[in-house]
């Protein structure tokens, strides 16, 4: 089926630990997003990209990196984790207009 | 001040009832106005956008954006228990423009439906 592929759907890691989390989408969208989804807070971006090769800050960028190498992944990299980053991570393909296929999400914890 | 400011709810309806979500935004360049429907742990799903000003149809949900007033909505009508999740309202700017890739949530309206 057609969609966002996000894995993993948990992850508890230690402050100061790095990961990677991996996003894919089939629909050949040349957007693509990174929110991040906490308590009362709706969605806040913080990466994007507008196709191949190209990314961009969102409004909370600090402490994540992103690539886009082909048009299908969008890997978000935590540098160095804090308590603060513990959160819910969603990947969305985009078109123009808008998001139309969200991930599951990763639900982190950082202890 | 937030670009988006959503009523932030909870709101609980008995079922069959009309329930109105709405929200605000500052932002002249928004020119698409999106609703989603986000079920506890799922990720977010489109319910319906419009482009610009005016009303738009689906089934049971209408749309209601309103340019001159910065104001959308969205209708539910005879509403069902099924209709109980978090609605968030996102709007973003055209693909061409400086903004494009980017759409900006408003921080979600809970509703509950009871049978």
């Amino acid at each position: 089926n057609a969609g966002v592929t996000q894995t993993p759907k948990f992850q508890v890691l230690k402050t100061g630990q790095s990961m990677t989390l991996q996003c894919a989408q089939d629909m050949n969208h040349e957007y693509m997003s990174w929110y991040r989804q906490d308590p009362g807070m709706g969605l806040r971006l913080i990466h994007y990209s507008v196709g191949a090769g190209i990314t961009d800050q969102g409004e909370v960028p600090n402490g994540y990196n992103v690539s886009r190498s082909t048009t299908e992944d969008f890997p978000l990299r935590l540098l160095s984790a804090a308590p603060s980053q513990t959160s819910v991570y969603f990947c969305a393909s985009r078109t123009r207009v808008t998001e139309a296929f969200f991930g599951q999400g990763t639900r982190l914890t950082v202890v | 001040q937030k670009e988006v400011e959503q009523d932030p709810g909870p709101l609980s309806v008995p079922e069959g009832a009309i329930v109105s979500l709405n929200c605000t935004y500052s932002n002249s360049a928004f020119q698409y106005f999106m609703w989603y429907r986000q079920y506890s742990r799922k990720g977010p799903e489109l319910l319906m956008y419009t482009y610009s000003s005016g009303n738009k149809e689906d089934g049971r949900f209408t749309a209601q954006v309103d340019k001159s007033s910065k104001y959308i909505s969205l209708f539910i009508r005879d509403s069902q228990p099924s209709d109980s999740a978090t609605y968030l309202c996102a709007m973003s700017a055209w693909g061409g423009s400086a903004n494009a890739g980017k759409s900006t949530f408003g921080d979600g309206t809970t509703l509950t439906v009871k049978p």
